[in-house]
């Protein structure tokens, strides 16, 4: 089975432009999550949807972020405009809906903003 | 406010050798405590988790032990490998689903 695919993974992009980064989760899960992995602050949890519903956006770190799910097969993290302090690892990851399943988590979109 | 807290920040082990790495964590709402394992270049990918019914879990060389009453968790690698060689993460998880990391450990392990 194909796991988590996330595109683009390298993305270099000048400050002030627009990124999305978008997302297949595993099909027949139910839950997709974005982290933001960085040396300083680890791996934060950004935004998490449920049934393609957003759940808890509270990690979503200004009005610059947003993110989308429009089926259970999509999802896309968005920065507009882009600055050079959000250069950092994306990952998506998906899980079986509850508690205690494991969250299998895409290799990453590296974005760098210059 | 961090609800995980993961130590040490950086290990080096001689091979055979054990490394162990510990975290704690402040909810006790928390019912789930993964470890994940991530190479470079990789996302982090599951390695073993433990439920707070149990106090250890063992997988081959890789071993949970859990304190529920002092809110701890740790991961011992038995006979550690140079192929262990990886940033380890606790999290913890609950009723959500969503899980919450640690730091990260980065260890190294010496031939």
């Amino acid at each position: 089975d194909a796991g988590v695919i996330q595109s683009p993974r390298h993305e270099v992009t000048e400050m002030g432009q627009e990124v999305t980064l978008r997302c297949k989760p595993i099909s027949g899960h139910n839950s997709l999550f974005w982290y933001r992995q960085t040396m300083m602050r680890g791996l934060e949890l950004l935004i998490y949807f449920n049934n393609n519903v957003p759940i808890d956006d509270s990690g979503m770190p200004e009005d610059r972020f947003s993110a989308k799910m429009p089926n259970a097969s999509f999802s896309t993290l968005k920065i507009q405009p882009s600055e050079p302090r959000d250069s950092a690892v994306y990952f998506c990851a998906s899980s079986p809906q509850g508690t205690g399943n494991t969250i299998y988590f895409g290799e990453g979109s590296w974005l760098t903003v210059v | 406010q961090q609800q995980v807290k993961q130590s040490p920040q950086s290990l080096i082990v001689q091979k055979g050798g054990i490394s162990i790495i510990n975290c704690a964590y402040e909810n006790t709402a928390f019912d789930y405590f993964p470890w994940y394992q991530q190479f470079p270049g990789k996302g982090p990918a599951l390695l073993i988790a433990i439920r707070p019914d149990v106090s250890e879990k063992k997988e081959g060389r890789f071993t949970i032990s859990f304190n529920k009453s002092a809110k701890q968790f740790s991961l011992h690698i038995m006979d550690s490998q140079p192929g262990d060689s990886a940033t380890y993460f606790c999290a913890v998880g609950g009723n959500t689903g969503k899980l919450i990391f640690g730091q990260g450990t980065t260890l190294q392990v010496k031939p």
